[in-house]
C-alpha cells in the first residue's frame, strides 16, 4: 500500500497570503495524485487531478505540482472560503490512498 | 446536474449486517467506475474500494476484504455497498463518488460526491 504523507497538519495563514501545502508518497506515483478541499459538514470537493491540472470550477489561485513523490498544492492568496482541510489522493495503484490531511485555518 | 444520494445509513451491532444504497443522476451512470470511501467522525478520508462501469471488477481496501461487497444496478442507477460482520472500527460517514475515467477499469480521481450517510457500529 502506497502511504500518502501530507505536512504541515495544521497551517496558520493569513487572508491574503500564500499557502503551501505538501504531500508525499512512500513509492512513486507518476503524476497520479489529485487534491481535496473539504469544509466541515460537507463532501470533499475535487480540486486538482493530474497533479497540476485543475478540475471545473477550481479557481486559478489553486495550483499543483510535483509528480514521482512530492507534491504541492499552492493557494496563491488565501481567501476567507479556502479556509478548510485538504488532502492528497493517490490513484496511481489499489488500494488507493489519502493523505491524511491539512487544515488550513486563519492565522 | 450531476446528483449521488446516499441511503441506508444508521446505527448496527457489532457483528450485523447493512446495506448502504447510492443513487445517481446527471451523467452517464453505466460508463463510470463508482467508488465508496469513508470518514471517522473528527478523522481523515479513507477509500473502502471500488466497482468497474460494467460491474465486472472490484477492488477493496484490506481493512474491509471479505466483509463488504460493492456492487450496482446500471438499469436503476444506484450503486450498493453491502457491509457484513460489520465492527466498532467501521462507524463513519460512508461516501459514493463518481471516478473521472470513463469506459475503462482504473481512475483518475474522484469528481463527484454524495452527501455521506452515517453508520454508527455500536451495543
Amino acid at each position: 500500500e502506497i502511504v500518502m504523507t501530507q505536512s504541515p497538519v495544521t497551517l496558520s495563514v493569513s487572508p491574503g497570503e500564500r499557502a503551501t501545502l505538501s504531500c508525499r508518497a512512500s513509492q512513486s506515483v507518476s503524476s497520479n495524485l489529485a487534491w481535496y478541499q473539504q469544509k466541515p459538514g460537507q463532501a470533499p470537493r475535487l480540486l486538482i487531478n493530474g497533479a497540476s491540472s485543475r478540475a471545473t470550477g477550481t479557481p486559478a489561485r489553486f495550483s499543483g505540482s510535483g509528480s514521482g513523490t512530492e507534491f504541492t498544492l499552492t493557494i496563491s492568496s488565501l481567501q476567507s472560503e479556502d479556509f478548510a482541510v485538504y488532502y492528497c489522493h493517490q490513484y496511481n495503484q489499489w488500494p488507493l490512498t489519502f493523505g491524511g490531511g491539512t487544515k488550513v485555518e486563519i492565522k | 446536474q450531476v446528483q449521488l444520494v446516499e441511503s441506508g445509513g444508521g446505527v448496527v451491532q457489532p457483528g450485523r449486517s447493512l446495506r448502504l444504497s447510492c443513487v445517481v443522476s446527471g451523467f452517464a451512470f453505466t460508463s463510470h467506475g463508482m467508488h465508496w470511501v469513508r470518514q471517522p467522525p473528527g478523522k481523515g478520508l479513507e477509500w473502502v474500494g471500488v466497482i468497474s462501469y460494467d460491474g465486472s471488477k472490484e477492488q477493496y481496501a484490506d481493512s474491509v476484504k471479505g466483509r463488504f461487497t460493492i456492487s450496482r444496478d446500471n438499469s436503476m442507477n444506484t450503486l450498493y455497498l453491502q457491509m457484513n460482520r460489520l465492527r466498532a472500527e467501521d462507524t463513519a460517514v460512508y461516501y459514493c463518488a463518481k471516478d473521472l475515467l470513463p469506459n475503462n477499469w482504473g481512475s483518475r480521481g474522484f469528481d463527484y460526491w454524495g452527501q455521506g450517510t452515517l453508520v454508527t457500529v455500536s451495543s
